[in-house]
């Protein structure tokens, strides 16, 4: 079964607008991380924002917040105002507390792009 | 100033041939990793050191060696290059390696190297 999974291959939104990608994941694991990443077309990986699976709060970096369902296992990334910047892949990853004594690889949904138009 | 850089940043190389690609991060962290990123986006790990000891070794071709002389160096030695080696490779550090603990922890990317195997 797919550990994270993002749903929309391609989303358009205008600037100066919100959208929200979509991000849902798979775990029994009580502890885990969730993270979003940006991948513009120079091809870096940037690191845009944290939830923890215990947090009590959404978690927000300027414009980006994450819209943390947890009962839903969804971990929506949402940004508000959009500019044409933010054109790009979005990655949503995820990783699990697991067990004592193991190593917990950081696993990536297929990702999402997303157009930015003025 | 760059936090983990990567050299080359492009590789085009013949099948058959090997190469090495380097890391470098300079953030004083002490987790190190190896991602393939193919065609489709899809980005996946391969290998990961924490203070020069491989903790995470996924089910890779032993054609790829990761070398760490130290901890803020990673280099990818690749021998006998294959067509399906073309992707994208991203190294990426942590502070801490991916244990339970620190499930929290970001990993923070390098820019990346194309390879190309023709």
């Amino acid at each position: 079964a797919q550990k994270i999974t993002q749903t929309q291959p391609g989303m358009f939104v205008q600037e100066k607008e919100a959208v929200t990608l979509d991000c849902t994941y798979d775990t029994s694991d009580p502890s885990y991380g969730l993270f979003w990443y940006k991948q513009p077309s120079s091809g870096e990986m940037i690191f845009l924002i944290y939830q923890g699976s215990y947090d009590q709060q959404n978690a927000t970096e300027g414009r980006y917040s994450l819209n943390f369902q947890k009962a839903r296992k969804s971990a929506n990334l949402v940004i508000s105002a959009s500019q044409l910047g933010d054109s790009a892949m979005y990655f949503c990853a995820m990783r699990e507390g697991g067990v004592a004594g193991g190593y917990n690889k950081l696993i990536f949904g297929a990702g999402t792009r997303l157009a930015v138009h003025p | 100033d760059t936090a983990v850089s990567q050299t080359p940043k492009y590789l085009v190389t013949q099948m058959g041939n090997d190469k090495s690609i380097k890391c470098e991060q300079n953030l004083g962290h002490d987790t190190m990793y190896w991602y393939k990123q193919d065609s489709k986006k899809f980005l996946k790990i391969m290998f990961s050191y924490n203070n020069k000891e491989l903790i995470i070794n996924e089910t890779v071709p032993n054609r790829f060696s990761p070398k760490s002389p130290d901890k803020a160096h990673l280099n990818l030695h690749i021998n006998s290059l294959e067509l399906g080696d073309s992707a994208v490779y991203f190294c990426a550090s942590s502070q801490s390696p991916p244990v339970a603990a620190f499930s929290t922890d970001t990993q923070y990317f390098g820019p990346g190297t194309r390879l190309t195997v023709l």
